[in-house]
């Protein structure tokens, strides 16, 4: 089992929708989850967040956190086809480095 | 001018060559990392240095070494590259004495992708 998982996708949605990615681990242990979003090409760019069960929202987006059943989602509102990426989750287990997901692939269709 | 740069940007290179890559960054960070990103294998990490006293072997370290000469600055070398060593490497920071939990979140450079025929 990977420490990490997501499904590689693509996922398309059309412009203006919700689009919904998610992400399970494997470290019941963790304690901190961020999701970052990377441009064909580009450097991986932190996006949001979350420590705490729950949701939190910055702008369009929602980072959602469940512990209990080891997973975490990110919601993207309004979607723009400039939001077209691949985003990668990574969680911070207790007293080991980063893991990072494969990564979804999002194209927003106009 | 990018917070964490690498260079070079590009590298065609043969089998058997020794490579190094460069990583600077003017953030104030202590701590330093090299991942190599595979397609559908997401983010891998081969190296990271708390400070410049403190190198830590990754996820996949053989056949990489590696070089803090300052806190600023972190390399990468490959001794005898090999194509399958060929990727998309990134060099990335962070701030451990960030208050709290905001110390954990990772800044990328553009990276530097690495061809070895």
């Amino acid at each position: 089992q990977k420490e990490v998982e997501q499904n590689s996708g693509p996922l398309s949605v059309p412009e203006g929708a919700i689009a919904s990615l998610n992400c399970t681990y494997s470290d019941r242990g963790s304690q901190s989850f961020f999701w970052y979003r990377q441009y064909s090409g580009k450097s991986p760019e932190l996006i949001m967040f979350i420590y705490s069960n729950g949701d939190k929202e910055d702008g369009r987006f929602t980072a959602q956190l469940n512990k209990a059943s080891q997973y975490v989602s990110l919601l993207i509102r309004d979607s723009q086809p400039s939001d077209s990426a691949t985003y990668l989750c990574a969680v911070k287990p207790p007293n080991n480095d980063m893991r990072f997901g494969a990564g979804t692939r999002l194209t927003v269709k106009p | 001018d990018a917070d964490v740069t690498q260079t070079p940007r590009n590298r065609i290179t043969k089998t058997g060559k020794r490579i190094m890559l460069e990583c600077s960054q003017t953030k104030g960070h202590d701590r330093m990392y090299w991942y190599r990103q595979d397609p559908g294998l997401g983010l891998r990490l081969i190296y990271y240095s708390f400070d410049v006293k403190d190198i830590n072997k990754g996820e996949i370290s053989d056949g990489y070494s590696v070089s803090r000469q300052a806190q600023a600055k972190f390399s990468l070398s490959l001794e005898s590259a090999i194509p399958n060593q060929t990727a998309l490497y990134f060099c990335a920071t962070s701030d451990s004495r960030a208050p709290g939990r905001s110390n954990q979140p990772q800044h990328f450079g553009d990276g530097t992708r690495l061809s070895i025929l």
